[in-house]
């Protein structure tokens, strides 16, 4: 039984199209992140929500929005598609506790190609 | 403005040696370090950590070390086998975890 879960796992579309990826956890976690992985294989934080509310917003353009529906879902819906956007985009989960130490629960990624 | 860095992108060693895999920060505000590992077409999994309290700790085969004088830690892998062959991720914490451009490891039956 997956514990982070995304999907679809590869999104191939034109410029200008419209998508989205979904994500659910069934950990019982309060803080759901969105991370992307680049061409240069750079990891780098996108969004966190915790508790269906935004936490963490990195600079990413208002094409990216993200919808919380519940704690234990995140969708990652992308405007208006660039050639840029290509990539591998990551969902994880983290508990919320004091003293939290960085250990997320990823899931196993969504590959975007934009053509 | 990358606060963790992984210099090497590859390392290759003999199976049953020892892996060393290197880190290096910026920022003396982070509060824990955590090493992840990532095979193909999966997402990363998380390894060992280490607070910034610590020089050490150790887990199995995995022993990692933090020199914050120097801001720079190490993941060691001892013996090292062929299902190590991984991207190996270096990450720290201050509010949001940040990692490392990462370092594929090849182990060499």
């Amino acid at each position: 039984d997956t514990a982070v879960s995304q999907t679809p796992k590869y999104l191939v579309t034109q410029m200008g199209n419209d998508k989205s990826i979904k994500c659910e956890q069934n950990l019982g976690h309060d803080t759901m992140y969105w991370y992307k992985q680049d061409s240069k294989k750079f990891l780098k934080i996108m969004f966190s929500y915790n508790n269906k509310e935004l936490i963490i917003n990195e600079t990413v353009p208002n094409r990216f929005s993200p919808k919380s529906p519940d704690k234990a879902h995140l969708n990652l819906h992308i405007n208006s598609l660039e050639l840029g956007d290509s990539a591998v985009y990551f969902c994880a989960s983290s508990p919320t506790d004091r003293g939290w130490t960085g250990e997320l629960f990823f899931g196993e990624g969504s590959r975007l190609t934009v053509l | 403005d990358q606060q963790v860095k992984q210099n090497s992108p590859s390392l290759s060693v003999q199976e049953g040696r020892i892996s060393i895999l290197n880190c290096d920060y910026t920022n003396s505000m982070f509060d824990y370090f955590l090493w992840y590992k990532k095979y193909p077409a999966e997402g990363p999994t998380f390894l060992i950590s280490i607070s910034s309290i610590k020089d050490k700790n150790e887990d199995g085969r995995f022993t990692v070390f933090l020199n914050k004088s120097a801001k720079h830690l190490s993941l060691h892998i001892v013996p090292s086998q062929p299902g190590d062959s991984a991207v190996y991720f270096c990450a720290a914490t201050d509010e949001k975890l940040t990692f490392g451009t990462g370092t594929r490891l090849t182990i060499i039956p």
